[in-house]
């Protein structure tokens, strides 16, 4: 079974830009979540989608924005970029049993 | 005050030797105990998780969970140069949403 993809793996933008990156989940799950990893912070949970419907979401402002397709795939988009919004940015794949998540490799984006 | 509290380390072991990992955490709901572990620049890899108060073990690894004194744990015996990463604890209420909350990771280095 293939394990969780992103795209792109790195990217790199200037202040004010936008950026959307991609998350494939496992075949078969349907929940998909996202988190910020930044050394100073860890990682810290951005929002969760099931079924197409964001069903939770952290304490991110409106910029961070996501969305879910019919077939789970997943993206995420930051608007106005800022420089503190250089972070490795994960995907996370959830089974239909909830109890386990597996992450994908990352999103690593850096914003000059 | 953080919900999850993890000691940053590093923890340097020579090879061969038992590895002991905790976590603290203040939130009582918490029912899904979990370990990932990260290479650098890598996404986190699930190690362990485990449900309620209890141990679980998988090979080399065992997990630990003691929900009276708000306490997990992750052992690792016959440490190899391998295991040397970031390893995350993390946790979820059992509200059947998938949000994870994580320690700040423990850097592991196990030398030869």
């Amino acid at each position: 079974k293939a394990g969780v993809t992103q795209t792109p793996r790195y990217l790199i933008k200037t202040r004010g830009q936008q950026v959307t990156l991609s998350c494939s989940p496992i075949s078969g799950h349907r929940s998909v979540s996202w988190y910020q990893q930044t050394p100073g912070q860890g990682l810290q949970f951005l929002f969760e989608y099931f079924s197409e419907t964001q069903r939770n979401k952290g304490n991110f402002p409106g910029r961070f924005s996501g969305r879910q397709f019919s077939n789970s795939r997943s993206e995420m988009n930051v608007s106005t970029l800022e420089l503190g919004d250089s972070a490795l940015y994960l995907c996370a794949s959830g089974g239909t049993n909830q109890e386990t998540q597996y992450f994908g490799p990352g999103t690593r984006l850096l914003v000059l | 005050q953080k919900e999850v509290e993890q000691d940053p380390g590093p923890l340097s072991v020579p090879e061969g030797a038992i590895v002991s990992l905790n976590c603290t955490y203040s939130n009582s709901a918490f029912q899904y105990f979990m370990w990932y572990r990260q290479y650098s620049r890598k996404g986190p890899e699930l190690l362990m998780y485990t449900y309620s108060s209890g141990n679980k073990e998988d090979g080399r690894f065992t997990a630990q969970v003691d929900k009276s004194s708000k306490y997990i744990s992750l052992f690792i015996r016959d440490s190899q140069p391998s295991d040397s990463a970031t390893y995350l604890c993390a946790m979820r209420m059992n509200t059947g949403f998938q949000k994870l909350v994580f320690g700040t990771g423990t850097r592991l280095l196990v030398s030869p």
